[in-house]
């Protein structure tokens, strides 16, 4: 399975100001998507991001205020903007490898802890 | 929509066995996942399931039944390190749908 880097692993921010979270891939991919974890509650997906091409976002969540790049086929950001307290989350990352196909397996990074203050 | 449901919390004892159910109404099917999240790490594939039946995986089997949307994680022979959240996933247009996991806690 691909090895997936996230940074940071985790950050305290003031409210106002924007994070850009990176994840990096140990292999191309074609899918990648961004996920957001609140605390006690499961993942839900804020949008797929594949190369070459516009994020496609989830129902209640924004370009503006999540946008998202996906310059080659192993990197991808996400930045969370204009940051409030209740965007405290952990945000992952996760990708679907072709081999894997057609199980559509999502490998995870070990996620970004976001606290705002 | 989509609608998982499983639940919250199991508290089982090393050595035994533990069966997490998982129901789910969802527009679309292509899988049912189960993946394992320690606390502060991230999710882990587990097992997958697309045709109604067992299948099986070392200590763990997940079970699956289309008509009744209904899936479960069997967990045996029990061990302290199976202590963690569980995660059933449908996918569906190619985007997997989350439950809310279930905490399983494993006593000595």
């Amino acid at each position: 399975s691909a090895v997936i880097s996230q940074k940071p692993s985790r950050d305290i921010c003031q409210r106002g100001t924007s994070l850009t979270i990176q994840c990096q891939v140990d292999s191309q991919v074609t899918m990648m998507f961004w996920y957001r974890q609140q605390p006690g509650q499961s993942l839900t997906l804020i949008a797929t991001a594949n190369q070459g091409s516009e994020a496609t976002y989830e129902s209640g969540f924004v370009i503006d205020k999540f946008p998202i790049s996906r310059p080659n086929l192993t990197f991808s950001t996400l930045t969370v903007s204009n940051m409030s307290p209740e965007d405290s989350s952990i945000y992952l990352c996760s990708v679907e490898q072709g081999a894997d196909r057609p199980k559509n397996i999502q490998y995870f990074g070990a996620g970004t802890r976001l606290s705002v203050l | 929509g989509q609608n998982i449901d499983q639940p919250t919390e199991m508290t089982a004892t090393e050595g035994a066995i533990v069966q997490i159910n998982c129901t789910y109404q969802t527009s679309g099917f292509n899988g049912l996942f189960w993946y394992q999240q320690h606390a502060g790490e991230a999710p882990t594939f587990l097992s997958y399931n697309v045709l109604d039946g067992l299948e099986e995986k070392g200590r763990f089997s997940s079970f699956l039944s289309r008509s009744k949307g209904y899936s479960y994680l069997l967990l045996k022979e029990l061990q302290m390190k199976d202590s963690a959240s569980y995660l059933c996933a449908v996918s569906a247009y190619s985007t997997l749908t989350f439950g809310k996991g279930t905490m399983l806690l494993v006593s000595p």
